[in-house]
């Protein structure tokens, strides 16, 4: 079975400091993917960036960095600099992959980490 | 525009009264699922489908149909809603199972009186 755990159910910061969520997953393949989404409080769900399990490169993309770590099990997400418009429900997620296996392709999400940035 | 579709946005009614949660997706995507979300559960899914005619259970089905008949459309069906099928669902589909990012829709806030 795979399993995501996002153990920090609320988060709250001011303006400009910089914030980690924590994301540590569990699978027996070799072969999956992983995922962050955002769910600002207009309620869409917004694809922010794809992992595969062969690629341990971190990426920053703006204010967002990414730190994947296999030897951990956790794809954490850090906001530098915070702003208001950063609040939201962050959800990380896996698909893992495995021939003949119920849980082909399938996608787990975490339970989610609410994210509040006070101004 | 490339778009997953939910209708309706919002729906509150009675116990046992059937409903549908229409989903379309102008995408050609042979994927397409259906969650629910809840407070503390992150999203669960419900039911997907990897293509025409081929559907099948996920985490959480007990309660729920759905049906996929074309390409495009995924509906989501509670032939009798109770109360603990108040929740905010999700249709979402992608171009393969798993490995590419899913589009989702608006989602359907549901309320089982």
């Amino acid at each position: 079975a795979q399993k995501v755990t996002q153990a920090q159910t609320e988060i709250s910061v001011v303006e400009k400091e910089d914030v980690t969520l924590d994301c540590v997953y569990e699978t027996r393949d070799t072969t999956y993917y992983l995922f962050w989404y955002k769910q600002p409080p207009s309620g869409e769900l917004v694809f922010l960036i794809r992992r595969n399990s062969f690629d341990e490169q971190n990426e920053i993309s703006g204010r967002y960095s990414w730190n994947f770590q296999k030897s951990t099990s956790s794809f954490n997400f850090t906001i530098t600099a915070s702003q208001v418009v950063d609040s939201a429900v962050y959800f990380c997620a896996l698909s893992a992959f495995h021939a003949g296996g119920t849980s082909y392709g399938k996608l787990t999400f975490g339970q989610g980490t609410i994210l509040t940035v006070h101004p | 525009e490339a778009q997953v579709t939910q209708n309706p946005r919002y729906l509150i009614t009675v116990t046992g009264k059937k409903l549908t949660v229409t989903c379309s997706q102008n995408m050609n995507h042979e994927y397409m699922s259906w969650y629910r979300q809840d407070p503390g559960l992150g999203l669960r899914q419900i039911y997907y489908s990897m293509n025409v005619e081929v559907t099948d259970k996920g985490d959480v089905p007990e309660g729920y149909k759905v049906s996929r008949k074309e390409k495009r459309n995924f509906p989501l069906i509670l032939e009798s809603p109770s109360p603990n099928q108040t929740s905010l669902y999700f249709c979402a589909s992608s171009l393969t199972l798993g490995r590419e990012p899913q589009h989702f829709g608006d989602g359907t806030r549901l309320s089982i009186l």
